[in-house]
């Protein structure tokens, strides 16, 4: 069964600083990868695609994406009390299913 | 306004009866799917379809049915043979092979067994 894999959690980080998020995925076929936030009780909302090896920037946030190691991670720069939410990552693959990681709780310290 | 509406929000079902979820998008997108979150959790997928007419189990179908006959519409019964459906349901739908593949979110319908 196709797996992704997060560390649920919770992690802690000071307000202002770096917080990076990370997950790995079972399937070396996927083909697309996401990170998707989700605030207590609302539906998930997309922050990142990445399809390529390498960073890709958004603002305050950046994805990067290692297809040899199976890797993929979002690091969210300035880290706000408004970016306290549960972090899912997401993996397409070939068929178009869409397999999601159970999600990291981050909390952002004032 | 383009997006994806699921309808109702929350919904309330007796032991024994089934249920249908509505998920509609003018999205024009191919591909929809439908999760399930419980407290706590990620999302398992139930069901998806990739094109009309056409759709594949996801890991945790049993108890669920769903079809495909507009492009548009993708809904999700939940039946009696569904042991514990009390979840949090979101509709989703994407471009689909070839084309951006994000996958966009309905707000959830919230269904509870009473």
């Amino acid at each position: 069964q196709k797996e992704v894999e997060q560390n649920s959690g919770p992690l802690s980080v000071p307000e202002g600083a770096i917080a990076s998020l990370n997950c790995t995925y079972s399937d070396r076929g996927s083909q697309s990868f996401f990170w998707y936030r989700q605030y207590s009780g609302k539906s998930p909302e997309l922050i990142m695609s990445i399809y390529s090896n390498g960073d890709k920037e958004d603002g305050r946030f950046t994805a990067q994406l290692n297809k040899a190691s199976q890797y993929v991670s979002l690091l969210i720069r300035d880290s706000q009390p408004s970016d306290s939410a549960t972090y899912l990552c997401a993996v397409k693959d070939r068929d178009d299913k869409i397999i999601f990681g159970k999600g990291t709780r981050l909390h952002i310290l004032p | 306004d383009g997006g994806i509406t699921q309808s109702p929000k929350y919904l309330f079902r007796k032991e024994g009866q089934n249920v249908t979820l509505s998920c509609e998008q003018n999205l024009n997108h191919d591909a929809m799917y439908w999760y399930r979150q419980d407290p706590g959790q990620g999302l398992r997928l139930i069901y998806y379809s990739q094109i009309v007419n056409d759709f594949q189990k996801g890991d945790i179908a049993e108890g669920y049915s769903v079809s495909r006959e507009k492009k548009e519409s993708f809904p999700l019964t939940v039946t009696s043979a569904q042991k514990n459906p009390t979840a949090f349901y979101l509709c989703a739908s994407s471009m689909g092979q070839g084309g951006n593949t994000e996958a966009f979110f309905g707000q959830g319908t919230r269904l509870t067994v009473v």
